[in-house]
């Protein structure tokens, strides 16, 4: 079990560069979820995937944000024209089935992508 | 749908004093309830998870909570704090669906002085 991973740790770019971001769930984990967070605040909640079906997208995922999942394994997360409002921490977490014996609904995070538009 | 509110966004306490970090959910169902640690630039860590039977669930690093009901409470408590407890603590509720997305609230940051 090597956790779940991301990729970038830290991105600084410019405002209205694309960036990408990139997680790797815990292999067994078929439940991933992405989060941000600012400075301050607790994690909000973004969007959830199952397999490679996104369930669930918040509102706070604007037009300018796209996740996918292609293969159900890694997923990525893209935002694009990026806003200084957007930086922030990009957390991926992931879950393993529900059915599984000894769930518990605990999320296992990662270590986070850090993002500063300039 | 689920909500926490921790009450206080900062607690200071003294090296070897108990430490109490407050929580209050919200949940149309019987929730989960946990607590997660975060240090600088770092993820976040799971201290303890309620989710059924015994109400005082113990957790990593002396660290303990015990849903209350009536009252919509998990309150965070460790008898004796240290230096290295000094960190940000998050309460999160998720529900018992098949989403399974987890709330989290503002967080509380605990300073720990000598």
């Amino acid at each position: 079990d090597t956790g779940v991973s991301q990729d970038p740790r830290h991105k600084i770019t410019k405002r209205g560069q694309n960036v990408t971001f990139r997680c790797d769930p815990i292999s067994e984990h078929n439940r991933l979820y992405w989060y941000r967070q600012t400075l301050g605040q607790g994690p909000e909640f973004l969007t959830y995937f199952q397999n490679e079906a996104q369930l669930e997208k918040s509102r706070l995922l604007s037009d300018r944000f796209s996740a996918e999942r292609p293969k159900g394994s890694f997923s990525t997360l893209e935002i694009q024209r990026t806003e200084q409002g957007d930086s922030a921490m990009y957390l991926c977490a992931s879950s393993p089935p529900r059915g599984l014996a000894g769930w518990t609904g605990e999320l296992f995070f990662g270590e986070g992508s850090r993002l500063t538009v300039l | 749908a689920q909500s926490v509110t921790q009450l206080g966004s900062h607690v200071s306490v003294s090296e070897g004093a108990l430490v109490l970090l407050r929580c209050n959910y919200s949940s149309s169902v019987p929730p989960y309830l946990f607590w997660y640690v975060q240090y600088p630039n770092q993820g976040l860590q799971l201290l303890l998870k309620y989710t059924t039977g015994a109400t005082l669930v113990k957790g990593i690093n002396g660290f303990e909570a015990e849903f209350k009901k009536s009252e919509t409470s998990f309150h965070l408590t460790k008898p004796s704090a240290h230096m290295s407890d000094a960190a940000e603590y998050f309460c999160a509720v998720s529900d018992r669906g098949n989403n399974n997305d987890m709330r989290f609230g503002a967080g509380t940051r605990l300073t720990v002085k000598p």
